[in-house]
C-alpha cells in the first residue's frame, strides 16, 4: 500500500525566511510526487510534480521540490517566503502503475510579517 | 472556462436522507474521483473513475455509490446519510488514461456536506 507522511502539523516562518514543508513516501515502483496548495474555502491547486529526471523540480510562485530517493523524501521549499504563502500544503503520491493518488495529511503554512 | 463544478456548495441533511453530489468537467478529462477531506487525514479517495462506463473504489468507498454515463459528469450518491459521512468533499478530474498517469488533478471548490 502506498502512503504520505507530512511529520510537521504546522509551520511558521517570517516572511523573507526560507520555507521548508517536509514529505516522505512510500510506494511500490516508481513513484509519481505532487504537492498542492489549498486556501481556505477552496480546492487543490496544484503546485509542481516529480515524474522522473531531475532531483529539483520548480513549480509555481517560486517553489521547488527535492527528490530523494534513497530517502523517500520530497521536501517542498520556497527561498523566500511570503505573507500570501499562507495556506494548507499537501504532499501526494502515485505509484508508476496506479490510478490512486494517495495525500499526506496536510501542513499548515504561517508566514508572518 | 470553468474546470470543474461541484454542486451544491454547502448543503446539510438529516440521518437517514439521501443526497447527489454533482461533479462536472469540461476540459474532457478521462479520469474523475472524489475525495473527502476531513481535519487532521488529508483527502481520502472515495471512487474514481478512468473513463465513461468504468468506476472503481478507492480507499474509503462504504456509503457512497458512483456512475460515469458521460465523460463530463461523474455524481456521488449517499444512499442513506450518516453522521460520520459530515465532511467537505472535493471531485477532481485530469487527462490521460492507461496504466502510467502522471497528470496533475484539478479540484473543484468542494461541497460542505452536514449531517445532523
Amino acid at each position: 500500500a502506498q502512503s504520505v507522511a507530512q511529520p510537521e502539523d504546522q509551520v511558521n516562518v517570517a516572511e523573507g525566511n526560507p520555507l521548508t514543508v517536509k514529505c516522505t513516501y512510500s510506494v511500490s515502483g516508481n513513484p509519481y510526487l505532487f504537492w498542492y496548495v489549498q486556501y481556505p474555502n477552496r480546492g487543490l491547486q496544484f503546485l509542481l510534480k516529480y515524474i522522473t529526471g531531475d532531483n529539483l523540480v520548480k513549480g509555481s510562485y517560486g517553489f521547488e521540490a527535492e527528490f530523494n530517493k534513497s530517502q523517500t523524501s520530497f521536501h517542498l521549499k520556497k527561498p523566500s517566503a511570503l505573507v500570501s504563502d499562507s495556506a494548507l500544503y499537501f504532499c501526494a503520491v502515485r505509484g508508476s502503475n496506479d490510478y490512486k493518488l494517495s495525500f499526506g495529511a496536510g501542513t499548515t503554512v504561517t508566514v508572518r510579517a | 472556462n470553468a474546470g470543474v463544478t461541484q454542486t451544491p456548495k454547502f448543503q446539510v441533511l438529516k440521518t437517514g436522507q439521501s443526497m447527489t453530489l454533482q461533479c462536472a468537467q469540461d476540459m474532457n478529462h478521462e479520469y474523475m474521483s472524489w475525495y473527502r477531506q476531513d481535519p487532521g487525514m488529508g483527502l481520502r479517495l472515495i471512487h474514481y473513475s478512468v473513463g465513461a462506463g468504468i468506476t472503481d473504489q478507492g480507499e474509503v468507498p462504504n456509503g457512497y455509490n458512483v456512475s460515469r454515463s458521460t465523460t463530463e459528469d461523474f455524481p456521488l450518491r449517499l444512499l442513506s446519510a450518516a453522521p460520520s459521512q459530515t465532511s467537505v468533499y472535493f471531485c477532481a478530474s485530469s487527462p490521460g488514461q492507461g496504466m502510467v498517469n502522471n497528470q496533475p488533478q484539478h479540484f473543484g471548490d468542494g461541497t460542505r456536506l452536514s449531517i445532523l
